[in-house]
């Protein structure tokens, strides 16, 4: 089963920053988090990955609590083509899997 | 494009029939990866392989599946005696040793 919790769908005006909730309250310490994105009818894209701190790329900026027990994926300026269902995943890095939950289906409005 | 390619994107075949699928990861990449994606639900991991090796098979993957990486490139999934259950996305993955997982566009199958 998935080990994450994110809600089943957010709305997003076009051009504003697009937060992405997730609860991973049983984390265990050599666990990353991953975030995937699916776009309808696509294969799941890779968008990024962090342990503790603070990530960024050129996608995406992901922020883990103190905790670790909770985290948000930041699209900063979100358009219309970040339409999709996006999953956050927590697996030990060199896993042999990744085992996806149902997602968050973000919508991008106009 | 992630440089992973799966060929055919779509088959439509008849209950009964066995369909085979290919997937060529990105060159450098060492694993491999099969999932299934039913609608309206995440994509389930079936198999992977570490160069040529087969090393972990889901309880998904029935006696009527077979996968193969024969020379540790390009890698197939074999469904035999296809049934109307089977219809799904078939995704195949690809990762240099621990790093993330890059995904091709998917096979979408359908069985009447």
């Amino acid at each position: 089963d998935a080990k994450t919790t994110q809600p089943t769908s957010m709305d997003c005006a076009e051009g504003r920053a697009a937060n992405l909730p997730c609860n991973h309250s049983t984390i265990s310490g050599n666990e990353y988090v991953y975030w995937y994105r699916q776009i309808h009818s696509q294969g799941p894209q890779y968008i990024i990955h962090g342990l503790k701190n603070n990530e960024t790329n050129e996608m995406a900026s992901l922020i883990i609590t103190e905790d670790r027990k909770s985290s948000t994926l930041i699209l900063p300026h979100a358009t219309l083509r970040d339409t999709a269902v996006y999953y956050c995943i927590v697996r030990v890095e060199g896993d042999d899997k990744i085992i996806f939950g149902k997602g968050t289906r973000l919508h991008i409005l106009p | 494009d992630t440089g992973v390619s799966q060929d055919p994107r779509h088959k439509i075949t008849k209950r009964g029939q066995n369909v085979t699928f290919r997937c060529d990861p990105i060159s450098e990449h060492n694993r491999l990866y099969w999932y299934r994606q039913t609608l309206g639900q995440g994509p389930e991991f079936l198999t992977y392989f570490q160069n040529e090796a087969q090393l972990e098979k889901s309880r998904l993957l029935s006696d009527r599946f077979s996968a193969e990486r024969p020379k540790g490139s390009f890698s197939t999934l074999e469904i035999q005696r296809t049934e109307q259950g089977d219809s799904a996305m078939y995704l195949c993955a690809s990762s240099l040793g621990q790093g993330a997982q890059y995904f091709g566009p998917g096979t979408r199958l359908t069985v009447l």
